[in-house]
C-alpha cells in the first residue's frame, strides 16, 4: 500500500483566512482525491486531483473555495480559502492504487484537522 | 435511497463475540466493495476488499458479498475492546468512478 503524508496535521486559523494542506506519497500514483469529514458525518468527496490538468469538483464543491494543485504524481495541494467556522472538518488526502491483486483499493492520509474560529 | 446504508449503531457486543455489520447499495453495476475501520480522531483504515459474491476471510475478520441482494456483510469473530471504532463501507461506483462511503457503523465491544 502507498504511504500518505499530510502537512499540517492540525492547525486552528481565523475566519477569512486561507490555508493550504499538502499531500504527499511515496509512490507514484495515477488517481488522488480530497476528502472532507465533518464532526460526526461520514467522509465527503471535494473532488480529484488530475495531474497536469484542472481538479474535478464534487457537486457543492467549487475551485473558487477549493483549488487543488497537482504538479506531479506523488504530490497534491488542497487550499481552503476564506474560511468559515463551517468549514471545519477534517481534510484527508486519498490515493488509488490499481494492481493485479489489489484492483481500485484506496489508501488514506493521516488527515488535516482544520478548527476555524 | 441513499447510495451506500448502513445502520448507525452503536452495535455493542460482549468481548469474545461475533460482531456483524451490514451494507446495502444501490448501484448494481458495482464490481469493488471495501471495510474501512475509523478509530475516533484517526484517518480510515482500509482492513477488508471483496470482488467476488461470497465469503473472504482475513483473521478474525469475514467479508460477505452477496451481488444479487447487494449486501455486503462484516464478521469480526472474537471481539476485542481494540475492535471499538466506526466501521465504513464503501463500494467502487464504476459509473461515476468514485468510491461512495456509508455513514458507518459505530461497534463498541465491551469487556
Amino acid at each position: 500500500s502507498a504511504v500518505i503524508s499530510q502537512k499540517p496535521s492540525r492547525d486552528i486559523c481565523q475566519r477569512g483566512t486561507s490555508l493550504t494542506i499538502q499531500c504527499q506519497v511515496d509512490s507514484q500514483v495515477t488517481m488522488m482525491f480530497w476528502y472532507r469529514q465533518q464532526p460526526g458525518q461520514s467522509l465527503t468527496l471535494i473532488a480529484t486531483a488530475n495531474q497536469g490538468s484542472e481538479a474535478t469538483y464534487e457537486s457543492g464543491f467549487v475551485i473558487d473555495k477549493f483549488p487543488i494543485s497537482r504538479p506531479n504524481l506523488t504530490f497534491s495541494t488542497l487550499t481552503v480559502s476564506n474560511m468559515s467556522p463551517e468549514d471545519s472538518s477534517i481534510y484527508l488526502c486519498s490515493v488509488r492504487s490499481t494492481s493485479p491483486s489489489s484492483t481500485d483499493t484506496q489508501y488514506f492520509g493521516p488527515g488535516t484537522r482544520l478548527t476555524v474560529l | 435511497q441513499k447510495e451506500v446504508e448502513q445502520n448507525s449503531g452503536p452495535l455493542s457486543v460482549p468481548e469474545g463475540a461475533i460482531a456483524s455489520l451490514n451494507c446495502t447499495y444501490s448501484d448494481r453495476g458495482s464490481q469493488s466493495f471495501f471495510w474501512y475501520r475509523q478509530y475516533s480522531g484517526k484517518s480510515p483504515e482500509l482492513i477488508m476488499s471483496i470482488y467476488s459474491n461470497g465469503d473472504k476471510e482475513d483473521g478474525r475478520f469475514t467479508a460477505q458479498l452477496n451481488k444479487a441482494s447487494q449486501y455486503v456483510s462484516l464478521l469480526i469473530r472474537d471481539s476485542q475492546p481494540s475492535d471499538s471504532a466506526t466501521y465504513l463501507c464503501a463500494v467502487f461506483s464504476g459509473g461515476y468512478n468514485k468510491l461512495i462511503f456509508g455513514a458507518g457503523t459505530r461497534l463498541a465491544v465491551h469487556p
